[in-house]
């Protein structure tokens, strides 16, 4: 089976600072990884995913994501936060057990940011 | 074609009523999908459809629940009998093929009273 653990509920920073949203995800093959952002009110938005090429992707608005195998992990980074940025954020992971056809969503991690 | 639509984006209903909601995808896509997302948690698979054929169900889809997908175009997502345990935010997504990303739509807010 696949999960994902996504390790703070509620993460703030102030604008002008970095983001750091964590994520552990089990995957008994080798899964591909994703971030999605939810604003308020509206569809859920991928930011970027990992699938098997670099272990640094790049997504939009400036995120970034590193998948390290030995640590089950893909934490989600920005270098400087923006209040536009204010929004949950869900870590997905899709399996081969799952034929790679559904995505299981972690908890969600919403992100405030201050003035 | 500007991304998926969902209708409608929220719905009242009383306990024991049914409720029906549909999904447009976008055209060329031939997956869709069925998720639902409660409060405080992400969303959860409920189902998927490869063009009109329904290829798997979670095991979060009861009896009470039904999706077809008649044409392989639009689809829809039938709840009998309601119950207050199914207010949730019913999300639908689609895909051009396996291993594409997938595109959401706003969802549809489902309260049961």
């Amino acid at each position: 089976a696949q999960s994902v653990t996504q390790l703070d509920s509620h993460v703030s920073v102030s604008e002008g600072t970095p983001v750091l949203l964590r994520c552990n995800y089990s995957s008994s093959y080798s899964p591909s990884l994703f971030w999605y952002v939810q604003h308020p009110n509206k569809g859920l938005q991928l930011l970027l995913k990992y699938t098997s090429a670099a272990t640094l992707v790049k997504g939009i608005n400036g995120f970034e994501a590193e998948f390290k195998k030995s640590e089950t992990s893909f934490h989600l980074t920005k270098p400087s936060a923006h209040m536009s940025d204010a929004a949950e954020y869900f870590c997905v992971v899709s399996g081969l057990n799952s034929g790679y056809s559904t995505l299981t969503f972690g908890k969600g991690t919403m992100l405030l940011v201050s003035p | 074609d500007t991304g998926v639509s969902q209708d409608p984006r929220h719905k009242i209903t009383k306990r024991g009523q049914n409720v029906t909601f549909r999904c447009d995808p976008i055209s060329e896509h031939n997956r869709l999908y069925w998720y639902r997302q409660t409060l405080g948690q992400g969303p959860e698979f409920l189902t998927y459809f490869q063009n009109e054929a329904q290829l798997e169900k979670s095991r979060l889809l009861s009896d009470r629940f039904s999706a077809e997908r008649p044409k392989g175009s639009f689809s829809t997502l039938e709840i009998q009998r309601t119950e207050q345990g199914d207010s949730a935010m019913y999300l639908c997504a689609s895909s051009l093929a396996q291993g594409y990303g997938y595109t959401f739509g706003s969802g549809t807010r489902l309260t049961v009273v």
